[in-house]
């Protein structure tokens, strides 16, 4: 299978510790994008990525909320100082360039549940 | 911020029914997008759209890119059991960035009791 992997699938944390999701794009693919998606609402933006250079960052990424993406493959979201309010769904996705951009597929997410 | 706005919130459905929502917005959108998610799971793409007046189908799914580009509806015909989960459409806006989807807030579609 060659989607979008995301690594861990779920993560319960204390509030207060950090926390580091990896996602694995489509291989072909060079832009990646992180989205934030709480209960009953759609997915919102966080930031995106077109090789390993970050061109983009929604206000949703406060100072706690780090992304990298060294090598231009796989990307990781770091969360420093958890609060109660990170609980959500993070979801990334990748895309091709161009047209192809518009299109982007999701990986299955990783749920962060912070206690 | 932006907003789509997506409707219904919820349905329900009876095998071999057929199934519209829409989705509508105050500002211009270059493309519109279709996804389904299910629980625990990403969304998936199902349909993209890029002109105004395009319908474009996929399957038992069609969807249309509003005449004046702030619209979008999705039909499902012939619905089958496997089609219950929820529905997003998602936008790129004519001045918003390359990297920016956004999202509705989804149209759940459940299963008649």
């Amino acid at each position: 299978d060659t989607g979008v992997s995301q690594d861990p699938r779920h993560k319960i944390t204390k509030r207060g510790q950090n926390v580091t999701f990896r996602c694995d794009p489509i291989s072909e693919h060079n832009r990646l994008y992180w989205y934030r998606q709480t209960l009953g609402q759609g997915p919102e933006f966080l930031t995106y990525f077109q090789n390993e250079a970050q061109l983009e960052k929604s206000r949703l990424l406060s100072d706690r909320f780090s992304a990298e993406r060294p090598k231009g493959s796989f990307s990781t979201l770091e969360i420093q100082r958890t609060e109660q309010g990170d609980s959500a769904m993070y979801l990334c996705a990748s895309s091709s360039e161009g047209q192809g951009a518009y299109e982007q597929y999701f990986g299955p997410g990783t749920r962060l549940t912070v206690t | 911020g932006q907003q789509l706005n997506q409707s219904p919130q919820s349905m329900f459905i009876q095998e071999g029914e057929d199934v519209s929502m829409n989705c509508t917005s105050s500002s211009i959108f270059n493309t519109w997008l279709w996804y389904k998610q299910d629980p625990g799971e990403g969304p998936v793409l199902l349909i993209a759209l890029y002109k105004a007046g395009e319908l474009t189908s996929n399957g038992r799914l069609t969807a249309q890119f509003g005449i004046t580009r702030k619209d979008s509806f999705l039909n499902i015909s012939a619905s089958i059991p496997s089609d219950v989960g929820i529905y997003f459409c998602a936008g790129q806006l004519v001045l918003g960035s390359q990297g920016n989807l956004i999202f509705g807030k989804g149209t759940k579609l459940s299963v008649k009791p």
